[in-house]
């Protein structure tokens, strides 16, 4: 069936430290992931997305890593600052398809 | 430039009853695509419009229909209201790519 998952539910890290947000996702046949976050009250925000003929792909303080053999994707903050905390989402995009599918969210918690 | 807006922000309603939330897409998008998200889930994919045609649907009951404009925003109707439907209903825009989301319509049936 369709799922994309996270492993973890809640990740609590100290200001400053790396944050890193796993996913899983049971199709191969996906060709585009996306990471959103998510403030509460208010919708998904872009942060990186990736193809499935890449690896990886950096952006700013953000990467995002994709193992197709395990049909795995993370996401890394480096850094990570109180304003990363939020809820984050992978979404997966299937070919000839125009939905997203979301998984159901990791809670990233920033400590002072 | 705005991006995508959507009312209402919140809305109470009794089952059984209809409601109709609206959607304007960022500026230059032509697609809107409709996501509900129950408390502490991800978003679930609803349907999405271009043209004024729904091009995609997932798995939701007729009750949930939809509308497109010639200026490309959107309705989202939700007819016979069950308990189950309360949840935050959002609006994605696209155009040939990455979809901007709204902030959401939190829906609540009592």
């Amino acid at each position: 069936g369709e799922s994309v998952g996270l492993h973890l539910p809640t990740l609590s890290v100290q200001e400053g430290d790396n944050s890193i947000i796993n996913c899983a996702y049971s199709n191969s046949a996906s060709d585009y992931f996306i990471w959103y976050k998510q403030e509460s009250g208010k919708g998904p925000q872009f942060i990186i997305d990736i193809r499935s003929n890449m690896d990886k792909r950096q952006g700013q303080r953000v990467t995002v890593l994709l193992n197709k053999t395990v049909k795995h994707l993370s996401l890394q903050i480096a850094a990570t600052q109180p304003g990363d905390s939020a809820v984050y989402f992978c979404a997966e995009n299937r070919r000839s398809s125009y939905k997203l599918i979301f998984g159901s969210g990791t809670r990233l918690l920033v400590r002072p | 430039d705005a991006g995508v807006t959507q009312s209402p922000t919140h809305l109470i309603k009794t089952r059984g009853q209809q409601v109709t939330l609206r959607c304007s897409p960022k500026s230059g998008h032509d697609t809107v695509s409709w996501y509900q998200q129950a408390l502490g889930q991800g978003p679930q994919f609803i349907f999405q419009y271009y043209e004024e045609e729904e091009r995609q649907r997932g798995n939701f009951p007729d009750r949930f229909s939809g509308h497109q404009f010639p200026n490309y925003s959107s309705e989202l109707n939700v007819n016979a209201l069950l308990l189950g439907d309360s949840a935050l209903y959002l609006c994605a825009s696209s155009l040939d790519g990455e979809q901007y989301f709204g902030p959401g319509t939190r829906l609540t049936v009592t």
